[in-house]
């Protein structure tokens, strides 16, 4: 079955670091994937996506992810984060084949500190 | 603007009460979900549809209703059955089934009073 890990609740980071959101997936072939971010009360809004090709993938916002398939990762980086980046992050998988085949993580909350 | 658009953004309901959330793409996209949003627990599949006139239950359909009348509708019903409603509910739609994202409205409230 597919599924998706955020192994990081809640991650603090200063104005200006480096940031990297973990994310493992399962699922039985090449899936395709997505990192959404949702700031509170709001939808969600894709940030980018991997279907196939060029395992790094670059997004809106300043943000890339690699999809590793090796290590069933396709972590979010970001090389200087800025305050305005304080939000929640989800990491989707969606299978090939199927009619309900989009799956969801449980989040991490991204804090930023001046 | 082509988008998803969810209404109310606030909803209060009492015990007891139906309610009725909508949600509207001008997309053209085929395929329309509803989630359900709590804290720490992600995004949960209530229902979806890929055409009009059907509908699958996702993970947690207990309690919910939905219909699929018209392409760029699909509202969802929170029935007295449901023990526990209140939550944030996101309205997602996409083009088609696979190789493609879903866009997302921006999402109800509802709170049982």
């Amino acid at each position: 079955a597919q599924s998706v890990t955020q192994p990081d609740i809640h991650i603090t980071v200063s104005e200006g670091a480096s940031l990297e959101l973990r994310c493992n997936y399962s699922y039985g072939a090449t899936p395709y994937l997505f990192w959404y971010v949702q700031s509170p009360g709001q939808g969600l809004q894709l940030l980018l996506k991997y279907f196939s090709g060029d395992t790094l993938v670059q997004g809106i916002k300043g943000f890339e992810a690699e999809f590793k398939r090796s290590q069933s990762s396709f972590n979010l980086r970001k090389p200087s984060v800025h305050w305005s980046d304080a939000a929640e992050y989800f990491c989707a998988v969606g299978a090939q084949t199927g009619a309900n085949n989009l799956f969801f993580g449980t989040g991490t909350r991204l804090t930023v500190i001046p | 603007d082509g988008g998803i658009t969810q209404s109310p953004k606030y909803l209060f309901r009492k015990e007891g009460q139906n309610v009725t959330l909508s949600c509207e793409q001008n997309l053209n996209h085929d395929a329309m979900y509803w989630y359900r949003q709590d804290p720490g627990q992600g995004l949960r599949l209530i229902y979806y549809s890929q055409i009009v006139n059907d509908f699958q239950k996702g993970d947690i359909a207990e309690g919910y209703s939905v219909s699929r009348e018209k392409k760029e509708s699909f509202p969802l019903t929170v029935t007295s059955a449901q023990k526990n409603p209140t939550a944030f509910y996101l309205c997602a739609s996409r083009p088609g089934p696979t190789r493609t994202e879903a866009f997302f409205g921006q999402g109800t409230r509802l709170t049982v009073v």
